[in-house]
């Protein structure tokens, strides 16, 4: 069936350190990816997002890349700052109505 | 508002009680989401609004939930004789079209059933 997962549960990074958060898709006929911040008790905030017809896309600080060949997805986050201490999904999109498959999540700790 | 609006931010009813918890889009978003966050659990899709017709209700759990979206913008999601399985945070999102758009979410109904 189809599913996002993720390699690692919990991160915990040094402040200025860079971060990399990653993502494991089954579904090859995804065409949209998407990452979400989740801060405590807050919905989830919209990062960045790529569709199938890239490999890499870059953000303020932060850069999506996508591998179609392994189905793999990962976020870096450059010069980590507190602020990014959150949990961080990864999701695809389950058709064209766009209903979204979300991972169980990464937490990022970062380290004054 | 600029964002996406939910109401009741938290929500304690006994079982068997029915709930209705609201959502209220970015204005012009012509799409509508909603997802369920059980505890430490990534989101899990419910049903999809495009305009005010729900061409996607595969994510339902059961009849005893049902959505409806009035006007092409605020949506109600009601579960009836709810059970304690239904402890979660409701999140709504929105976006301009259906399809391939970010969704941008509220801050959730957290529902608890007693």
């Amino acid at each position: 069936g189809e599913s996002v997962g993720l390699h690692l549960p919990t991160l915990s990074v040094q402040e200025g350190d860079n971060s990399i958060i990653n993502c494991a898709y089954s579904n090859s006929a995804s065409d949209y990816f998407i990452w979400y911040k989740q801060e405590s008790g807050k919905g989830p905030q919209f990062i960045i997002d790529i569709r199938s017809n890239m490999d890499k896309r870059q953000g303020q600080r932060v850069t999506v890349l996508l591998n179609k060949t392994v189905k793999h997805l990962s976020l870096q986050i450059a010069a980590t700052q507190p602020g990014d201490s959150a949990v961080y999904f990864c999701a695809e999109n389950a058709g064209s109505q766009g209903n979204l498959i979300f991972g169980k999540g990464t937490k990022l700790s970062v380290k004054p | 508002g600029a964002g996406v609006s939910q109401s009741p931010s938290n929500k304690v009813t006994e079982k068997g009680k029915d709930v209705e918890l609201r959502c209220d889009p970015i204005s012009g978003h012509t799409a509508l989401y909603w997802y369920r966050q059980s505890l430490g659990q990534g989101l899990e899709f419910l049903i999809y609004f495009q305009g005010n017709s729900a061409p996607d209700k595969s994510g339902l759990p059961s009849d005893r939930f049902s959505a409806e979206r009035t006007g092409g913008s605020v949506s109600t999601l009601t579960i009836q004789r709810t059970q304690q399985e239904d402890s979660a945070v409701y999140l709504c999102a929105s976006s301009q079209v259906g399809g391939i758009q970010p969704q941008h979410f509220g801050d959730g109904t957290r529902l608890s059933i007693l």
